[in-house]
């Protein structure tokens, strides 16, 4: 089947724009995480959505970061007036239901963001 | 000082060598321990879960967490030139299993 799909691949912008990332989750997949990827770094956590809401947003570094997940499956991480220390690549994961440490994330290939 | 400590490396090994990757961390709250293979511009791959403290085996892979010593440990048997990546080590605990915390990952390169 399908893994986790994350679309665009790259993503170009000027400071100051607002950009939106894409994450299709694994069907049947409940929880959905965001992971942000500094160059060098490992992945540090923004959000996590049990169903439509989100269950743990203490990564998100800023009120310019925001995420949703409306019908609970594809969910949309949406930055305003983006800064240059915005650009990484953003990583989102799905689980079958979340909140259970033995559960395995999936992950996406991610967005590289590029914040000029 | 970041909870989870991993040296990012290089490391270059021959082809059949024994690896060993290890992580630190500070947080005794974690009890939910794995590895992560990634490799370049892709996403993270789980290759190893391991709860609470003890070994576990799965092919030419070992994980290892001691949890005493806040110390957890990836072997890597006969490597390959294939097993060339990052390999990233990340934790949870209670109350916060959802919430993964990764180390900084470090670069392997296996050589002919």
């Amino acid at each position: 089947g399908a893994g986790v799909s994350q679309t665009p691949s790259n993503k170009v912008t000027e400071k100051g724009k607002y950009v939106e990332l894409r994450c299709d989750p694994i069907s049947g997949h409940t929880a959905l995480y965001w992971y942000r990827q500094s160059l060098g770094q490992g992945p540090e956590f923004l959000i996590y959505f049990q169903g439509t809401g989100a269950a743990d947003d203490s990564g998100l570094p800023n009120d310019r970061f925001f995420a949703v997940r409306p019908e609970g499956s594809v969910s949309t991480l949406k930055i305003q007036r983006t800064e240059r220390g915005d650009s990484a690549v953003y990583l989102c994961a799905s689980s079958l239901s979340g909140g259970m440490g033995e559960e395995t994330q999936y992950f996406g290939p991610g967005t590289r963001l590029l914040v000029l | 000082q970041k909870e989870v400590e991993q040296d990012p490396g290089p490391l270059s090994v021959p082809e059949g060598a024994i690896v060993s990757l290890n992580c630190t961390y500070s947080n005794s709250a974690f009890q939910y321990f794995m590895w992560y293979r990634q490799y370049s511009r892709k996403g993270p791959e789980l290759l190893m879960y391991t709860y609470s403290s003890g070994n576990k085996e799965d092919g030419r892979f070992t994980a290892q967490v001691d949890k005493s010593s806040k110390y957890i440990s990836l072997f890597i048997r006969d490597s390959q030139p294939s097993d060339s990546a990052t390999y990233l080590c990340a934790m949870s605990g209670p109350g916060t299993a959802s919430k993964l915390t990764f180390g900084t990952g470090t670069r392997l390169q296996v050589t002919l």
